[in-house]
Parts: C-alpha cells; sequence; structure tokens
C-alpha cells in the first residue's frame, strides 16, 4: 500500500519560503507524477504543481513565479518550496500521486500558517 | 483555464438520492473525478473516470458525465455520508489539474 507523509515546518514567517518534503513508502516514486495540493481554512481546494519521477515540472500559473517543486528519488522524496509567502498562504498542504488524471493516494495533511 | 462549478451546497433527507452537479465547457468530452472529504482529513477518491469506483468505495456512490454536466449520485443516503465532495479533471491543454469549488453535502 503506497503512502505519503508530508513533513516542514508548521510555522514560516511573511516574506520567507516554506519548504515541505514528501516522503514515499510502499511503492516506487521512480514512476507517477508527485504533486501538491493545497487548502486555505474553510476553503476549497487548490492544485500547486507536479514532479515527474524524471524531473519534469508543471505548475499552477496563479503560483509559478514562486514555487519550485524538485525530487530525490534515492530518498523516495520530493519536495515543495514556496517563496515570499504571505498570510494567504497559510493552508494545510498535502502531496499526492497522480496514476492516469486522477489523485489516488494522498498524504494526512500539514497545516502550515504564515505568520510573524 | 478550465473552470468547473459545483453548487456549495446540497441537502438531502437519509434514505433519499443526493445529486451534486459539476459544470464545465464540454465536461463530457473529460474524464471527471470525485473526492469525498471529511473534517480534519485528506481527500478521498470515490468515482474516477466519470463512473468507476476505487476498490472499497460502496455501490451507492455513482458517477455520470455529459455534455456540459457531470454528476455525482449518493444513493440511500446515510449520516456518514455528510461531507465535502470535490469534482476534478485533468486539463491536458494545460496539463493541470483542476478542482472544482467543492460541495457540502448535509445529511437532513
Amino acid at each position: 500500500q503506497v503512502q505519503l507523509q508530508e513533513s516542514g515546518p508548521g510555522l514560516v514567517k511573511p516574506s520567507e519560503t516554506l519548504s515541505l518534503t514528501c516522503t514515499v513508502s510502499g511503492g516506487s516514486i521512480s514512476s507517477y507524477y508527485w504533486n501538491w495540493i493545497r487548502q486555505p481554512p474553510g476553503k476549497g481546494l487548490e492544485w500547486i504543481g507536479y514532479i515527474s519521477y524524471s524531473g519534469s515540472t508543471n505548475y499552477n500559473p496563479s503560483l509559478k513565479s514562486r514555487v519550485t517543486i524538485s525530487v530525490d528519488t534515492s530518498k523516495s522524496q520530493f519536495s515543495l518550496k514556496l517563496s515570499s509567502v504571505t498570510a494567504a498562504d497559510t493552508a494545510v498542504y498535502y502531496c499526492a500521486r497522480i496514476g492516469t488524471t486522477y489523485f489516488d493516494y494522498w498524504g494526512q495533511g500539514t497545516l502550515v500558517t504564515v505568520s510573524s | 483555464s478550465y473552470v468547473l462549478t459545483q453548487p456549495p451546497s446540497v441537502s438531502v433527507a437519509p434514505g433519499q438520492t443526493a445529486r451534486i452537479t459539476c459544470g464545465g465547457n464540454n465536461i463530457g468530452s473529460k474524464s471527471v473525478h470525485w473526492y469525498q472529504q471529511k473534517p480534519g482529513q485528506a481527500p478521498v477518491l470515490v468515482v474516477y473516470d466519470d463512473s468507476d469506483r476505487p476498490s472499497g468505495i460502496l455501490e451507492r456512490f455513482s458517477g455520470s458525465n455529459s455534455g456540459n454536466t457531470a454528476t455525482l449520485t449518493i444513493s440511500r443516503v446515510e449520516a456518514g455520508d455528510e461531507a465535502d465532495y470535490y469534482c476534478q479533471v485533468w486539463d491536458s491543454s494545460t496539463d493541470h489539474g483542476v478542482f472544482g469549488g467543492g460541495t457540502k453535502l448535509t445529511v437532513l
């Protein structure tokens, strides 16, 4: 059974960079596409972007200028960096695997609060 | 960018049928997926590729997709079905994931 687990700081200061890591277990990271999705408190889901096992990426245009997703296949991890954060970036951040066109495995999510 | 439109809320009595819609331009030409999210939990896939169910999802959950509207149907609704439901497609023209705004299902 594939499992994903997010990790990283739960509090980030405004203007700094949010950094999260997703660890994949129970399956190979060297296939599929690996995604980040976020959900502000009380709001809906927003797709942030993906990285493929080969390292190709694609990002939501609304975040593209601030987002970097990378992968470390040796550690079965992929990571999210979001720069110049503001309070609007406060959200639960999920990592998820995409099979064909749907997200079949999700992490439990991690709340990141942007506050001084 | 591609936009998916869902009603903010749907209410249904126990034992009745709930229908949650997801509107999009020619959505019938795309594969639509549905997720259930209960408070404090990650979303769970309940229908994929318009009408298929993942292993472990009850037959009470079904889906359809035609024209400009996809529909998630929950038969014989139970109190435990109360949750937020999201539709999702993959926009192949931009290679982006797209979610609907979500629908809160209330069981009266």
